[in-house]
């Protein structure tokens, strides 16, 4: 089955810094990637996600980068602000029926104002 | 809509005990998963149905675990007996359609066993 890798576990940056979440895939045939954020206390929330055909997507201060050769997918977040402040997932999933979500461990971003 | 609904929020118990956790999809949504939160394993996925079907079950750690969805808005995860190893938070989440649709969580149950 699928397994993805993301790293690093925790991340400081200083506020207006940027920030980069790195992700592994193992399942050449996983072709959707999204991210999610979890604020302490609270549910996971998508983000912002990719599909296999784009290699870049970008929404306002945060992009994702996908390279399907390498088998790798990175979060962007530029000009960090505290609240951005949170623990981000990388997930992979086959889009065929309705596959499951495979999430990687979590980064904890702490953003020092 | 109110999203996915858990219950309840927190739940508290003694080894051995049986547990069970509530979750009403999205109406709707056709889709159902039940994911495990620890520190050491990040998010891990139990189960999951596709209209009202366990499709796999694969990440259910014992057979202490077992879950139903009888109907299209109410699912359970039942824990019997429990153990402390078992404490985590337990997330829900549902999904329309594809594999690209967004998946919604709830708002989770912390479960602590003593």
């Amino acid at each position: 089955g699928e397994n993805v890798e993301q790293h690093p576990s925790t991340l400081s940056v200083q506020e207006g810094d940027s920030a980069v979440i790195k992700c592994t895939y193992s399942d050449s045939a996983s072709n959707y990637f999204p991210w999610y954020k979890q604020e302490l206390g609270k549910r996971p929330q998508l983000i912002i996600d990719i599909r296999s055909n784009v290699g870049e997507k970008k929404d306002q201060r945060i992009a994702v980068t996908l390279n399907k050769t390498a088998k790798h997918f990175s979060l962007h977040i530029t000009e960090t602000q505290p609240e951005d402040s949170a623990v981000y997932f990388c997930a992979a999933s086959i889009n065929s029926g309705n596959t499951p979500l495979v999430f990687g461990k979590g980064t904890r971003l702490s953003v020092i104002a | 809509d109110a999203g996915v609904i858990q219950s309840p929020r927190h739940e508290v118990t003694e080894m051995g005990q049986e547990v069970t956790l509530r979750c009403k999809p999205i109406s709707g949504h056709n889709s159902l998963f039940w994911y495990r939160q620890t520190m050491m394993r990040g998010l891990e996925l139990l189960i999951y149905f596709n209209n009202n079907v366990p499709i796999d079950d694969s990440g259910m750690p014992e057979d202490r675990f077992s879950a139903k969805m009888p109907n299209a808005s109410f699912s359970t995860l039942k824990i019997q007996p429990s153990e402390p190893r078992d404490s985590a938070v337990y997330f829900c989440a549902s999904r329309a359609g594809t594999g690209y649709e967004k998946l919604f969580f709830g708002s989770g149950t912390q479960l602590s066993v003593l």
